[in-house]
């Protein structure tokens, strides 16, 4: 069965960099959810989009934006990169309401230098 | 406070004994309710949902609900060594839009 798709799965970047990190949702799903984890942390939600629009959002920073495209995958760019922005970043997907819980992707581990 | 609190363990059985993970939650409007295992650098995986009071089971795991205690568990029964890992309790946010995590239970089975 297909899952959640997520690029790139390692990522370095330097402070003040930019960083974009991709996510396609399981097919049909219409719901995604950006989540960051600290080493030894629990998930933190960032944000999520259903049907395109924002349906709500977390701690995230200013320096975050997100969208989800007419194709229903989405994008997390992430700008004036800070050294305690290294985390992994999950995206996750599912139907609206997320009754059944929500899949995630393998993740992308971004570490900034 | 935070909105779902578990105890962080670590949760040591030897194999084959029963796992019991517990987890309360602080937003009475919850409706759903999660568990999820996560092997270290890997991204969670669901194992179980529930959303009646009461238990439901699916092969060697029972999860258990009380709405008004606001109290979720999950029991794994013959813990093997391959359950070893965090097991983070979700629950679904009033709205649906979000779920909230607690900070995971590491569970070690010993062989």
């Amino acid at each position: 069965a297909a899952g959640v798709i997520q690029s790139p799965r390692h990522l370095i970047k330097e402070k003040r960099e930019t960083a974009t990190l991709k996510c396609y949702p399981i097919p049909r799903h219409d719901t995604v959810y950006w989540y960051q984890q600290g080493p030894g942390q629990d998930p933190q939600f960032l944000i999520s989009f259903y049907e395109k629009m924002q349906s709500d959002k977390g701690s995230i920073p200013d320096r975050f934006s997100a969208q989800q495209f007419s194709d229903y995958h989405s994008e997390l760019n992430m700008s004036s990169l800070e050294l305690g922005d290294s985390a992994l970043y999950f995206c996750a997907s599912s139907l609206r309401g997320g009754d059944y819980g929500y899949t995630f992707g393998s993740g992308t581990r971004l570490t900034v230098v | 406070q935070k909105e779902v609190e578990q105890n962080s363990g670590p949760l040591s059985v030897p194999e084959g004994a029963i796992a019991s993970l517990n987890c309360t939650y602080s937003d009475r409007g919850s409706q759903s309710f999660f568990w999820y295992r996560q092997y270290s650098g890997k991204s969670p995986e669901l194992i179980m949902f529930i959303y009646s009071n009461g238990d439901k089971e699916d092969g060697r795991f029972t999860a258990q609900l009380n709405k008004a205690s606001q109290y979720v568990s999950l029991l794994i029964r013959d813990s093997q060594p391959s359950d070893s890992a965090t097991y983070l309790c979700a629950v679904n946010s009033q709205g649906g839009n979000k779920l909230v995590f607690g900070a995971g239970t590491i569970l070690r089975v010993k062989s």
